[in-house]
């Protein structure tokens, strides 16, 4: 499964969008991006994921660039609870079984 | 739905003593996972289950870790003996079927080794 590279922490204020980066430049055609997010001392919660189309659903949206090396997932309107690490994954439908966690990204919403 | 449910949701034991986590999936989620999450990283899987079947172990420190899924339903992880570099939170997920996206996370066990 492709490695996956996310900046460390990020910061947004309340009410805006939050625009989470993740390359992925190793890729392979049938590999899909998922994102999960934690929240402080609980379980993984799934996001959404994508192949090569846009996406969107109640949570977020997730753009992947054409060439598929690069996705941002998108939180149009944060809020406070949307504090948490969040996780780009890239795998296979197969490899999702596995689902490989890197370090994520710590993102906080300020008030 | 009910979410996955796991039990205890904190443990410390004193090293070498024996320790279990227990699971119980979603309804009608065929494929179960045990991962490991030391503090400040990601999950780490452990074990999938397909079923009763234990179809991806290769993580699992065999030596001292065992799981077992009875009945293709609830799940349990041991430890026997636990050290000191077991401390970390465990945490069950379950998703639908094989090749599913989306996979449902419990609130994890955390265990204290000391």
């Amino acid at each position: 499964d492709a490695k996956t590279t996310q900046p460390p922490s990020m910061d947004c204020a309340e009410g805006r969008a939050a625009n989470l980066p993740c390359n992925h430049s190793t890729i392979s055609g049938n590999e899909y991006v998922y994102w999960y997010r934690q929240i402080h001392s609980q379980g993984p919660q799934y996001i959404i994921h994508g192949l090569k189309n846009n996406e969107t659903n109640e949570m977020a949206s997730l753009i992947i660039t054409e060439d598929r090396k690069s996705s941002t997932l998108i939180l149009p309107h944060a809020t406070l609870r949307d504090t948490a690490v969040y996780y780009c994954i890239a795998a296979s439908v197969q490899g999702a079984q596995k689902l490989v966690f890197g370090q994520g990204t710590r993102l906080t919403i300020n008030p | 739905e009910a979410g996955v449910v796991q039990s205890p949701r904190y443990k410390i034991i004193e090293k070498k003593q024996p320790v279990a986590f227990w699971c119980n999936p979603i309804s009608g989620h065929n494929t179960l996972y045990w991962y490991r999450q030391n503090l400040g990283q990601g999950p780490e899987l452990l074990i999938r289950y397909e079923n009763e079947e234990a179809v991806d172990d290769s993580q699992l420190p065999k030596d001292r870790f065992s799981a077992e899924r009875l009945k293709g339903v609830d799940s349990t992880l041991k430890i026997q003996p636990a050290e000191l570099g077991d401390s970390a939170v465990y945490l069950c997920a379950s998703s639908r079927q094989q090749g599913r996206a989306e996979a449902f996370f419990g609130q994890g066990t955390r265990l204290t080794v000391v």
